[in-house]
């Protein structure tokens, strides 16, 4: 169990809707990065944030967007979904300066 | 940029025997960690070793070492006494001044009884 907590596990939905993913990181850790993982393109950094301010920003499209809260967790918001939007999407978490990110579980969305 | 390349993308290794999985990266950056994380079939991201950049000795972990040759820009990982449940995906990636990973493409590992 690597500490962070992500929910759902699972996420099915059709194209044109909007899901919000969630991400509780390990306690203590004060950044936390969202990551894409599909077939073709592998795994793609989104979006970081860093005690609750945007630190740096991927290949995150504009129709999602993401924010971390006071209490640390984080949310991903994805709008307008396309059926290209069908990945694994991760949180990971690290301490500043740490020597490790730790990974979620996942959350595997499916647009159909 | 950084960038991680992983030359493997399926390696196979008899139960018991030791594997070594290859990982070269590219970066301008000279502070800077090397991370190998192992992803099995149901999905999660398990983080297995890290390697600091000014790190003189290799990094260990149980059976995992991680072959750091700096001149090389190389970061290989042994994993020794292969086990049925070693059979993965395993993933090279670096980081520098704590921002996001660069992941390699990955190389499937199959350990074969």
């Amino acid at each position: 169990d690597s500490g962070v907590t992500q929910t759902p596990k699972h996420l099915i939905t059709a194209t044109g809707q909007r899901v919000t993913l969630r991400c509780s990181p390990r306690s203590g850790d004060l950044s936390v990065y969202w990551y894409q993982q599909s077939l073709d393109q592998g795994l793609q950094f989104l979006i970081q944030y860093y005690n609750g301010e945007e630190r740096a920003k991927g290949n995150i499209l504009e129709r999602f967007s993401a924010q971390q809260f006071p209490d640390l967790h984080s949310e991903l918001n994805l709008s307008s979904l396309e059926l290209g939007d069908s990945a694994l999407y991760f949180c990971a978490s690290s301490v500043e300066g740490g020597r490790g990110a730790f990974f979620g579980q996942g959350t595997r969305l499916t647009v159909v | 940029a950084q960038k991680i390349t992983q030359t493997q993308p399926g390696m196979f290794v008899q139960e018991k025997e030791a594997v070594t999985l290859d990982c070269t990266y590219d970066t301008s950056d000279q502070s800077y960690g090397l991370f190998w994380y192992k992803q099995p079939s149901s999905g999660e991201m398990i983080f297995l070793i890290y390697q600091g950049s000014y790190d003189e000795q290799n990094a260990t972990e149980g059976r995992y070492s991680l072959n750091f040759q700096k001149a090389r820009k190389s970061a290989n990982l042994v994993i020794s006494a292969s086990q049925l449940g070693d059979s993965a995906m395993y993933f090279c990636a670096m980081t520098s001044f704590a921002r996001q990973l660069t992941f390699g493409s990955g190389t499937q590992l199959t350990v074969l009884p």
